[in-house]
């Protein structure tokens, strides 16, 4: 098994564009999160997912939308990305609700 | 509200010691408790967890922790560090029942040096 994996590793973006981080698990895990780490500040939840189908926001879903159309893709959409979307953002997965979580690598954001 | 904090930004501990990473959490009713390790470039990886049962909670690694209610405490312990357990640590909580998500600490960073 992968795991859970995140594409891309790494990436610039400039300030008003748009981009999509990508997040697979082959676990078959009902759940699915989102979260960003900021220095210092732990990790904060963006959205989380039940299931195929149904999303919820979490802590700090401004600026961010999500869709869960299978249960093992877990997109992350940033529309007009902001310098203070700068930020390395994890997701991970489990099979009960803020259970056990598996975290993927992370994607490094830098907006400019 | 449900918080946890973790008062030490970093522990530095000589190999072979022991070590501990402090938690105390706040959260209504009885807690579900986790730490997760951080190794540099990676995800957080799960250690651990007190959901019920005995205090004490061994988990990988060597690691163990033990919760206190009276103190509102999980704190990481290991009888004997190795340089290879510096990384970053997370304590996290959440109190039981479907509708609870999971609140991180900020992390302790551990230094392990021989």
């Amino acid at each position: 098994n992968a795991g859970v994996t995140q594409t891309p590793k790494f990436r610039i973006l400039k300030i008003g564009q748009s981009m999509t981080l990508q997040c697979t698990q082959d676990m078959n895990h009902n759940y699915m999160y989102w979260y960003r780490q900021d220095p210092g500040m732990g990790l904060k939840l963006i959205y989380y997912s039940v299931g195929a189908g149904i999303t919820d926001k979490g802590e700090v879903p401004n600026g961010y939308n999500v869709s869960r159309s299978t249960t093992e893709d877990f997109p992350l959409r940033l529309e007009l990305a902001a310098p203070s979307q700068t930020s390395v953002y994890f997701c991970a997965s489990s099979t009960q609700g803020f259970e056990t979580q598996y975290f993927g690598p992370g994607t490094r954001l830098l907006v400019l | 509200a449900q918080s946890v904090a973790q008062p030490e930004d970093q522990v530095n501990v000589a190999e072979g010691n022991p070590l501990t990473v402090k938690c105390t959490y706040s959260v209504s009713g009885n807690p579900y408790l986790f730490w997760y390790v951080q190794y540099p470039n990676r995800g957080l990886q799960f250690l651990l967890k007190y959901i019920t049962g005995d205090n004490l909670v061994k988990g990988s690694y060597g690691f163990e922790a033990e919760f206190n209610k009276s103190q509102t405490s999980f704190h990481l312990k290991k009888p004997s560090a190795l340089v290879s357990d510096s990384a970053l640590y997370f304590c996290a909580v959440r109190r039981t029942g479907t509708a609870s998500k999971l609140t991180f600490g900020t992390g302790t960073r551990l230094q392990v040096t021989l």
